[in-house]
């Protein structure tokens, strides 16, 4: 298995841009994660979803930040408008709901907006 | 609600020396602690877990950490460091049961040098 697969990698974008991050999780895997990552907060769950199903969205910062998961292989987070403060790096992870050992955790992209 | 909370945000040490990273959690309940590591340009992934038994986990390339309920703290350990660990730590606490929702410390970043 590839492992969690995020693309794009690096995204840079101007501000009122929209953003979409893109999440493939491993299969099998029925939940997944979307954490945000900065020198201040450290990281920071988002979102996370079970069975597709989004459980907790507590953590995403406002309106202009949604999460879908259309099915069990792929998951997007679109920023819109982005803003300058939204630069972070965002991770997607995906794991067993039943055991919730391990988080296996994509790559990240690394999202500047200027 | 649960916290982490780590107490070093950058640790120095040279090869051979020894490490401790604390980590407090704050949770009313039982908990699964896990400790994560993102070596430089990498995602992060798991170092060592408790989810019960042996207060005393031992992990991945000579690291250990120890369970201690009355302080709640969960302090990785590691008697000798090497150049290869410099990295950045995160403990993780999840509530025992839960469906998801790993809370993360901000990290130590460690950085050892040769």
């Amino acid at each position: 298995d590839a492992g969690v697969i995020q693309s794009p990698r690096h995204e840079v974008t101007e501000m009122g841009q929209e953003v979409t991050l893109r999440c493939k999780p491993i299969s099998g895997h029925n939940s997944l994660f979307w954490y945000r990552q900065t020198m201040m907060r450290g990281l920071e769950l988002l979102i996370y979803f079970n069975n597709n199903v989004p459980i907790d969205d507590s953590g995403m910062p406002e309106d202009r930040f949604s999460a879908k998961m259309p099915n069990a292989s792929f998951s997007t987070l679109k920023i819109q408008p982005s803003e300058p403060r939204d630069s972070a790096v965002y991770f997607c992870a995906s794991s067993w709901t039943s055991t919730n050992e391990k988080l296996f955790f994509g790559s990240g992209t690394q999202l500047s907006v200027l | 609600a649960q916290s982490v909370s780590q107490h070093n945000h950058h640790v120095i040490l040279s090869e051979a020396a020894s490490l401790e990273l604390g980590c407090n959690y704050s949770y009313g309940g039982t908990v699964n602690l896990f400790w994560y590591v993102q070596y430089p340009g990498q995602h992060l992934q798991l170092l060592l877990k408790y989810f019960s038994g042996d207060p005393l986990v031992k992990g991945i390339k000579g690291f250990e950490a120890e369970f201690i309920k009355s302080k709640f703290s969960f302090n990785l350990r590691k008697p000798s460091v090497q150049w290869s660990d410099t990295a950045e730590y995160f403990c993780a606490v999840n509530a025992r049961g839960s469906q998801g929702n790993l809370i993360f410390g901000k990290g130590t970043k460690l950085s050892v040098k040769p």
